[in-house]
């Protein structure tokens, strides 16, 4: 069945290491997005994509990373510079037509702890 | 640069009916209202969506005053499963943008 998928759902990580979380879809979606979310906090846009090869930056795109090199791919890397990098990252797509019913689906995120 | 306001929490008694206000004074003619909930640490959900009519659907109904500045989520029954925080947000229907999200209402539904 349809969905998005990001994996793995709990990540440890030492501090130092570039980590990558994945994003999965077969919803045939244009558009994936990237955000963060902190403890009590609301959701945080770090990167978006439209299309194949394209991503922009979001609100705090600094210390992370996105490649766009598939349409159902959208991984995010979270490097060394990133200072507080422990978080619950939420992948999300929808459709990017003018028009359509355009809600975001997501997926049921990560959670990256930096031990 | 928030777009929409909401109260950051909110009671409502099982079976009662919850309502969730969000102001969004700045809206633009051809933005949409789309409001998602999440669960405790879980991928937000969508709910419904609208431009400037009422809608319906099988999870809660929407009202958008005729000046499209605020807007209610309606939930006609609470059950225990609805606690959770409630996001409105607004869009263009489709394009290539931003979505981004604010801190939401946390909705509490008691027994």
């Amino acid at each position: 069945d349809g969905g998005i998928t990001q994996s793995p759902k709990y990540l440890f990580r030492k501090e130092g290491q570039n980590v990558t979380l994945s994003c999965e879809q077969n919803l045939n979606h244009d558009a994936m997005y990237w955000y963060r979310q902190d403890p009590g906090q609301g959701l945080r846009l770090i990167y978006y994509s439209q299309i194949v090869n394209d991503f922009q930056k979001g609100d705090i795109a600094e210390g992370y990373s996105v490649s766009r090199e598939k349409k159902e791919s959208f991984p995010l890397t979270v490097t060394s510079a990133q200072k507080n990098p422990t978080a619950f990252y939420l992948c999300a797509s929808s459709i990017a037509l003018q028009g359509r019913n355009t809600e975001a689906f997501f997926g049921q995120g990560t959670r990256l702890t930096v031990v | 640069d928030a777009k929409t306001t909401q109260p950051p929490s909110m009671d409502c008694a099982e079976g009662r009916a919850a309502n969730l206000p969000c102001n969004h004074s700045t809206i633009s003619g051809n933005e949409y209202v789309y409001w998602y909930r999440q669960i405790h640490s879980q991928g937000p959900q969508y709910i419904i969506h609208g431009l400037k009519n009422n809608e319906t659907n099988e999870m809660a109904s929407l009202i958008i005053t005729e000046d499209r500045k605020s807007s209610t989520l309606i939930l006609p029954h609470a059950t225990l499963r609805d606690t959770a925080v409630y996001y409105c947000i607004v869009r263009v229907s489709g394009g290539y943008q931003k979505v981004t999200f604010g801190t939401g209402t946390k909705l509490q539904v008691i027994p």
